[in-house]
């Protein structure tokens, strides 16, 4: 009965550089969403996933942001030649459907991401 | 434009005190309001669901309201603990999904209980 499980769960990283960050959801879920909160800051949504396509892009922040996933399970959110103001908690989060047929939704731990 | 507010941004209180937390909203179409609570290093975790006809639903000290014809919801914290201490957030889930898969969040409210 494992949960949403993210790796690593802190990730140091210096300016520039690449980072690919994992979520592995609940099995069976098919809706899957990531997520990224800042310091003191609410949740902010970057991409959801139903099965492996991802309806919407526009709310990741730049193209330096990307995701993928494959297989209806696992999902990689990769940013490239990283900032600081990337630096926040990135949070995955799964549910059996997407949130409008009131699913529950999972989250996992989160990916602390600190750009120095 | 679908928002979620949240009042107050942090609260201190004593431990065995209660405690009400707001949310108003602005969603629509409306499908249903859910409350989490988010320990420091973790993620939410969801503590109530509420549909369009609920006005009330209760988790063990926790109960939240809902009123939809002003757009508000409330989180009452009965007899408060120190693990209670964490950030509240209300969410708002939207019929349509639009570029947030359905989801929007309020910022949360930082709980801090003393003992």
């Amino acid at each position: 009965g494992a949960g949403v499980s993210q790796s690593p769960s802190n990730k140091v990283t210096e300016k520039g550089k690449d980072v690919e960050l994992r979520c592995d959801p609940i099995s069976g879920h098919t809706a899957l969403y990531w997520y990224r909160q800042s310091l003191g800051q609410g949740l902010e949504f970057l991409i959801y996933f139903q099965g492996n396509s991802a309806p919407d892009k526009s709310g990741l922040p730049s193209d330096r942001f990307s995701a993928e996933r494959t297989g209806g399970s696992v999902s990689t959110l990769t940013i490239q030649r990283t900032q600081q103001e990337d630096s926040a908690v990135y949070l995955c989060a799964s549910s059996l459907e997407l949130a409008r047929v009131s699913p529950e939704q999972y989250f996992g731990p989160g990916t602390r991401l600190t750009v120095t | 434009k679908n928002q979620v507010e949240q009042s107050p941004q942090s609260l201190i209180i004593l431990e065995g005190k209660n405690c009400t937390l707001q949310c108003n909203y602005t969603v629509s179409p409306f499908s249903n309001l859910r409350w989490y609570k988010q320990d420091t290093g973790r993620g939410p975790v969801s503590l109530t669901i509420m549909t369009f006809s609920e006005n009330t639903k209760s988790n063990g000290r926790y109960t939240a309201t809902l009123d939809a014809d002003t757009k508000q919801s409330s989180l009452h914290i009965t007899a408060s603990q120190l693990s209670d201490s964490a950030s509240y957030i209300c969410v708002v889930i939207c019929v349509y999904g639009g570029s947030q898969g359905n989801l929007i969040f309020g910022k949360g409210t930082k709980l801090s209980v003393k003992p």
